[in-house]
């Protein structure tokens, strides 16, 4: 069956580094790739996307990488701040579908 | 625009209770869909519909019914409540004009079941 992990255990980095999460899928060939930021007691929030034949994407201080052949996603947050204290979740997705498949997410921490 | 709303904000229901979850956007998106939260196990998707009068069925459809008469409206229904349905629910939507690929999300209703 499709199954996403993210890391379970929170992340925590010092305020001015760089996030690193990681997303790995096993049975799936996604079309695309999508991370979300979710604060305490509110919905999901759109931040990346990246495609199959897309290497990287970046937004800002967002990088998001994407390796079809590890089948992994590599998002990364650089110059980090506290306001960056979120849990961020990936979501795999089909072609013209809408359904999204989504892992648990990795919960990060930024301290001062 | 006020985006996707979803009322109520909290619910605690009996076992055997009914309810209905409401779900409402105001962004003409043809794509609505219905997902469960739970602890260490991500989002779920329950439900979903390509537009008004079509729905179908997700990952975890059993003791969900949905229905979709407007555009802009998709209720979830609760026919028979189960302590095993307290959740974080959450809808979404999102445009065919980007393919249905970004998906704007309501700030969810938790619901507990006694």
């Amino acid at each position: 069956s499709q199954k996403i992990e993210q890391n379970s255990e929170a992340l925590n980095i010092q305020e001015g580094k760089t996030a690193t999460l990681t997303c790995n899928y096993t049975n799936y060939s996604p079309a695309y790739l999508q991370w979300y930021r979710q604060d305490p007691g509110r919905g999901p929030v759109f931040l990346l996307l990246i495609r199959e034949n897309e290497k990287e994407k970046r937004k800002e201080r967002l990088k998001v990488t994407f390796d079809t052949t590890l089948k992994q996603s590599l998002f990364h947050i650089t110059a980090s701040q506290p306001a960056d204290s979120a849990t961020y979740l990936c979501a795999l997705g089909s072609s013209n579908t809408g359904k999204l498949i989504f892992g648990q997410g990795t919960t990060l921490q930024v301290k001062p | 625009n006020a985006g996707v709303t979803q009322t109520p904000k909290f619910q605690v229901l009996k076992t055997g209770q009914s309810m209905t979850l409401q779900c409402a956007q105001d962004m003409n998106h043809e794509y609505m869909s219905w997902y469960r939260q739970d602890p260490g196990m991500g989002l779920r998707l329950i439900h979903y519909s390509v537009g008004a009068g079509i729905t179908d069925q997700g990952e975890v459809p059993n003791g969900y019914n949905v229905s979709r008469s407007t555009t802009e409206d998709f209720p979830l229904r609760l026919l028979s409540a189960a302590p095993s349905q307290t959740s974080v629910y959450f809808c979404a939507s999102s445009s065919n004009k980007d393919r249905q690929e970004t998906q704007y999300f309501g700030p969810g209703t938790r619901l507990l079941v006694l």
